[in-house]
């Protein structure tokens, strides 16, 4: 899925510092979505975005915000109130089709940890 | 809350021999469910999906049905092959509306032996 494009792939973060990871499509998608990855786990959903300028929580939005002022951009910041951010980010998008999930489609994600 | 929880978390085969995983859902109003695979390092891929209105989907060596009654699916791979190792994971859409989210089950590594 080369229309997915996540930056960078290595990130470091030192306390009390917020960062944030880049996440752009030229899928022409509606539907973004921002994912968690801890080893052994499945992905968890952080916040996800149906349309410009909405988006909702996931199941573990604490500590992390997002924006969508552009259909193709969906950038996720990770604030010093995340006490546990080292993992890795994935970020996934979708058409919209009424009634019918679509497949997500991901890009190849950060990988965050802490200074 | 909504839940999948995915078996076994590792599966060890010979190659040839054939894998099979399984996901059961606790939202009866479920009605997606897409398998990915991930290999080491890289993003999760599509493999197959299906929706509610089927039992059985195939395509090549890979096959999913679902048990809409038992609120369970199950992935079945056929001869496989040392490249088929990965992690895979289910997921489920949470039945009420078209929000597009999925619940994933917790992954399934399965490795290939030559």
């Amino acid at each position: 899925d080369g229309g997915i494009t996540q930056s960078p792939k290595y990130l470091f973060r030192k306390e009390g510092q917020n960062v944030t990871l880049s996440c752009e499509q030229n899928l022409n998608h509606d539907a973004m979505y921002w994912y968690r990855q801890d080893p052994g786990q499945g992905l968890r959903l952080i916040y996800y975005s149906q349309i410009v300028n909405d988006f909702q929580k996931g199941d573990i939005a604490e500590g992390y915000s997002v924006s969508r002022e552009k259909k193709e951009s969906f950038p996720l910041t990770v604030t010093s109130a995340q006490k546990n951010p080292t993992a890795f980010y994935l970020c996934a998008s979708s058409t919209q089709r009424t009634g019918m999930n679509q497949p997500q489609h991901f890009g190849d994600g950060t990988r965050l940890s802490i200074l | 809350g909504e839940n999948v929880e995915q078996h076994p978390s590792t599966l060890s085969v010979q190659e040839g021999d054939s894998a099979v995983i399984k996901c059961t859902y606790s939202d009866s109003a479920s009605n997606y469910f897409p398998w990915y695979k991930q290999e080491l390092g890289k993003r999760p891929q599509l493999i197959i999906d299906i929706r509610s209105n089927v039992g059985e989907k195939k395509d090549q060596r890979i096959a999913v049905t679902l048990n809409k009654t038992a609120k369970h699916f199950s992935l079945h791979i056929t001869e496989t092959q040392p490249e088929d190792s990965a992690v895979y994971f289910c997921a489920a859409n949470p039945g009420s509306g078209n929000t597009g989210k999925l619940i994933f089950g917790q992954g399934t590594t399965l490795q290939v032996k030559p």
